[in-house]
Parts: C-alpha cells; sequence; structure tokens
C-alpha cells in the first residue's frame, strides 16, 4: 500500500531534550516536505527536500533540522525544543512539489 | 508567505444540501489543488486544476477556476454528514526560482443530519 508512515504519532517532551520525528515514504517520491499545523495559521511549510542530499528552509524553519541521506526517509530534528514548537506536525511527499502531496497521519507535539 | 485564502471559514448546512468553498490567491499560478482533512488527521487530495483549465469535475466535486480574478471554487453536491472536515486550497507557482506550494488556512464544513 502507496503510504507516508510518521513516527512517533504522538509525543509530549520537556524543554530543550532533542528529538527526532521520522517519515518515510514507499512511493519512489523525489520531493519531500515537513508542515506544522496551529489553529488559525493553517498548515506552513518548514523544510522540503527535492532529492536526496538536497534540502532547503520553508517558511518556519527556524529550530528545525532536517536530513535526506535515503530517497524514502525525511527526519525532522528538533535539537532544543521549546513550548512555542508544539503543534502539529506533518509529513508528505509527492513526485515534484506542483504535483498532488502524499501526507503522513501527522505527529502531535507537545513540549512543556 | 500565505498564498491561498479560503472563504468562509466555516460553513454549516444540512445534508443534502450544496456546498460552496471559495479560495483567493495573489500572484501567477502552474495549479490549484484542493485538499480535505478529517480531524486531527493528514490531508488528502482531492482534486488539482491546473493554470489553462477553468473547471473540472470529480464525483460529487466540481472546482473551478478563474486565473483573471485569481479565484477558485470547489463545490459539493449533495453533501453527506461524511463531508464533514476542513477543505484547504494549496497553490503551486515559482518562487525564487523553484516550484512552491502554499496551503490557506482552510474552511470548516459541518454537515448536519
Amino acid at each position: 500500500e502507496a503510504q507516508v508512515t510518521q513516527n512517533p504519532r504522538y509525543l509530549i517532551t520537556v524543554t530543550g531534550k532533542k528529538l527526532t520525528v521520522t517519515c518515510s515514504q514507499n512511493m519512489n517520491h523525489e520531493y519531500m516536505s515537513w508542515y506544522r499545523q496551529d489553529p488559525g495559521l493553517g498548515l506552513r511549510q518548514i523544510y522540503y527536500s527535492m532529492n536526496v542530499e538536497v534540502t532547503d528552509k520553508g517558511d518556519v524553519p527556524e529550530g528545525y533540522k532536517v536530513s535526506r541521506k535515503e530517497k524514502r526517509n525525511f527526519p525532522l530534528i528538533l535539537e532544543s525544543p521549546s513550548p512555542n514548537q508544539t503543534s502539529l506536525y506533518f509529513c508528505a511527499s509527492s513526485p515534484l512539489a506542483a504535483y498532488e502531496q502524499y501526507f503522513g497521519p501527522g505527529t502531535r507535539l507537545t513540549v512543556t | 508567505s500565505q498564498q491561498g485564502e479560503e472563504d468562509p471559514q466555516a460553513l454549516s448546512i444540512q445534508e443534502g444540501e450544496n456546498a460552496t468553498m471559495n479560495c483567493s490567491y495573489k500572484t501567477s499560478i502552474n495549479n490549484l489543488q484542493w485538499y480535505r482533512q478529517n480531524s486531527g488527521r493528514g490531508l488528502v487530495h482531492l482534486i488539482l486544476i491546473r493554470s489553462n483549465e477553468r473547471e473540472k469535475h470529480s464525483g460529487r466535486l466540481r472546482v473551478t477556476l478563474d486565473t483573471s480574478k485569481k479565484s477558485s471554487s470547489l463545490l459539493i453536491t449533495a453533501s453527506r454528514a461524511a463531508d464533514t472536515a476542513s477543505y484547504f486550497c494549496a497553490t503551486a507557482s515559482y518562487f525564487q526560482g523553484a516550484q512552491k506550494l502554499v496551503f490557506g488556512q482552510g474552511t470548516r464544513l459541518t454537515i448536519n443530519p
């Protein structure tokens, strides 16, 4: 089944404790991206990747890191999480940036 | 930077009625896409309309695009309780030499039985 998976689905952590949210797709897509969704603000892009070893900042990259060592995986790293990073996070993949996006189920992160 | 803006922000109708949501944007686009999101879940792609198309249908969905007015509408006919969800438009355009997809803030649709 074609899908995008994210782990964990729910995470509660404390300020400053490094964490990684994994994202994996099995559709051989070139393009992957991370979004955060906050009430009243819609979806905002954090980082995206056009291909392996090619990543770039989205609209709200501060406090986040990503890597794309393999085509299927695109982890999101929070080196020192802060409460303002409490949000619902989505990973998405697509053959190209302008094509239909396939979204993961989301990761709800709470930073206390 | 936000591109698409949906209107209304929330819409509540009776089952069986038609629901219309609108999306306006500011710059030239390559295509415009509509997505549905059930509460707290991942977005699901509904339909893509290219900049040279004016109307597109998929089942009970009808999407129109007016590039002169920089606007699009999504019509859901004969609504069902299962259509209750948030609907987002997303515009694909070139930005600083790269393709970019930008989502609006969404319309919350409630279908009352």
